[in-house]
């Protein structure tokens, strides 16, 4: 079974500066999705970011990136120069290609320290 | 385009009440998933539908779950009989089709607290 791991229950950051969360997940398969979604204290969920495990290269999205290593299972994700507004629960999932169901990482609670 | 629209935020039933949760896709969206969010935690998957059509509930409690889409309306997840181990988060997504490139959409949520 597919299982999605963070193992950073928390992470602060002072403002401006660059943090990263990590991600590792368990998979069998060699065609999936992985995302990393925002969870503000309004609760919705928001998509910061995805990468197809077909594409080598990294995805990014202005101050967000991610580090995909496959072979090694990590998805990790790097906020560059941190705002207040990042301050969030921070989720990993992960898609198979041939199913529509997310699996869920526990969550990591970002703060950012002005 | 408005969002995926859930109502109420915020239900408070007591012990033994029935719960009803709506969801209304974003527009041209006709698949909807329900996940459900219990405290300090991810998501779990409940239920996946189509118009009219049940495609996969393997994550739905077999008893006192069921959840409907109909040709008109939103989707419904519908509680009977809460108990205090219902109080959760219950989020509900949409995509355009039944096996999108990757993104959900998703509502912001009913917080269901049963006393």
């Amino acid at each position: 079974a597919q299982t999605v791991t963070q193992s950073q229950p928390e992470m602060s950051v002072q403002e401006a500066e660059t943090v990263t969360l990590s991600c590792t997940y368990d998979t069998s398969e060699s065609d999936y999705y992985l995302f990393w979604y925002k969870q503000p204290p309004s609760r919705q969920m928001i998509l910061v970011i995805r990468q197809e495990a077909y594409k080598q290269q990294n995805a990014t999205e202005n101050r967000f990136s991610v580090n995909f290593q496959k072979a090694a299972k990590s998805f990790s994700l790097k906020i560059s120069d941190s705002q207040l507004g990042d301050a969030a629960m921070y989720f990993c999932a992960y898609r198979m290609d041939s199913n529509y169901q997310l699996i869920w990482g526990a969550g990591t609670k970002l703060i950012i320290k002005p | 385009n408005a969002g995926v629209m859930q109502n109420p935020r915020h239900l408070v039933r007591r012990r033994g009440q029935e719960a009803r949760l709506r969801c209304s896709p974003m527009k041209g969206h006709s698949h909807v998933y329900w996940y459900r969010q219990l405290p300090e935690e991810g998501l779990k998957f409940m239920v996946y539908l189509q118009k009219e059509n049940i495609i996969d509930e393997s994550g739905m409690p077999k008893e006192r779950f069921s959840a409907e889409f109909p040709k008109e309306g939103p989707s419904i997840l519908r509680i009977q009989q809460v108990v205090r181990g219902d109080s959760a988060a219950y989020f509900c997504a949409s995509s355009p089709r039944a096996s999108p490139t990757g993104e959900l959409f998703f509502g912001e949520g009913s917080r269901l607290t049963v006393l």
